[in-house]
């Protein structure tokens, strides 16, 4: 059965922490893995990834994939109040997406 | 470009009633795909509907269908609705669902059963 997995559930740090999201996988036929942010409304895409080791960055947040270990993580630095989301992760079999349940992120000022 | 839009927001229905949910897709994208989520499951996928043919099907049980036109629209209906169905359903699209696409998410229409 294909899965992804996602940990911590939740987290809770203090402005300025960096923190390291989890997001392993077992699909069959694995096309790429996509990360997104979702507040109180519909999921923003953050990142795409096809190719391991290879690091996307934006501004604070970077990701990077390892296709062999079948797991991605989602990095952010210096962390903002206005970080404080829910962080899916999904993969695209070329067929369909499957999620993750997400990584609820509080930032405490 | 408008985004995906989603119609409507949200809706109030009571067991056994059926409701239909509507999705525009962004111009150009051809593929829409339907999610439940739930605080306990997360994002469920329901099905993926690609040139007014559905594609892919996920696990729900057939009170659940779609459709969508030539014109890429697509609505979704439940009947017999029951209290699990409570939920925010989710519509995506994207150019055609291959490997290097990306899905664009409408706001999500937030369905209440009593």
């Amino acid at each position: 059965e294909d899965k992804v997995v996602q940990s911590p559930l939740s987290l809770v740090v203090h402005e300025g922490d960096t923190v390291t999201l989890n997001c392993s996988y077992e699909v069959t036929n694995f096309r790429s893995l996509l990360w997104y942010k979702q507040e109180k409304k519909a999921p923003t895409f953050l990142f795409m990834l096809t190719s391991s080791g290879i690091e996307k960055k934006s501004g604070r947040l970077s990701s990077i994939l390892d296709k062999k270990e079948l797991f991605s993580i989602l990095n952010i630095t210096a962390t903002q109040t206005g970080d404080s989301a829910v962080y899916l992760c999904a993969t695209n079999t070329g067929n369909q997406f499957y999620f993750g349940t997400g990584t609820s992120l509080t930032v405490i000022p | 470009k408008a985004g995906v839009t989603q119609t409507p927001r949200y809706l109030i229905k009571t067991r056994g009633q059926q409701v239909t949910l509507s999705c525009s897709p962004i111009s150009g994208h051809r593929s829409v795909s339907w999610y439940q989520q739930t605080p306990g499951q997360g994002l469920q996928f329901l099905f993926e509907y690609f040139s007014e043919t559905q594609r892919n099907k996920g696990n729900f049980p057939g009170r659940f269908s779609g459709r969508q036109f030539s014109n890429s629209r697509s609505e979704m209906n439940v009947s017999t609705l029951e209290l699990g169905d409570s939920a925010l359903y989710l519509c995506a699209s994207s150019l055609k669902l291959t490997s290097t696409d990306t899905q664009y998410f409408g706001p999500g229409t937030r369905l209440t059963v009593l």
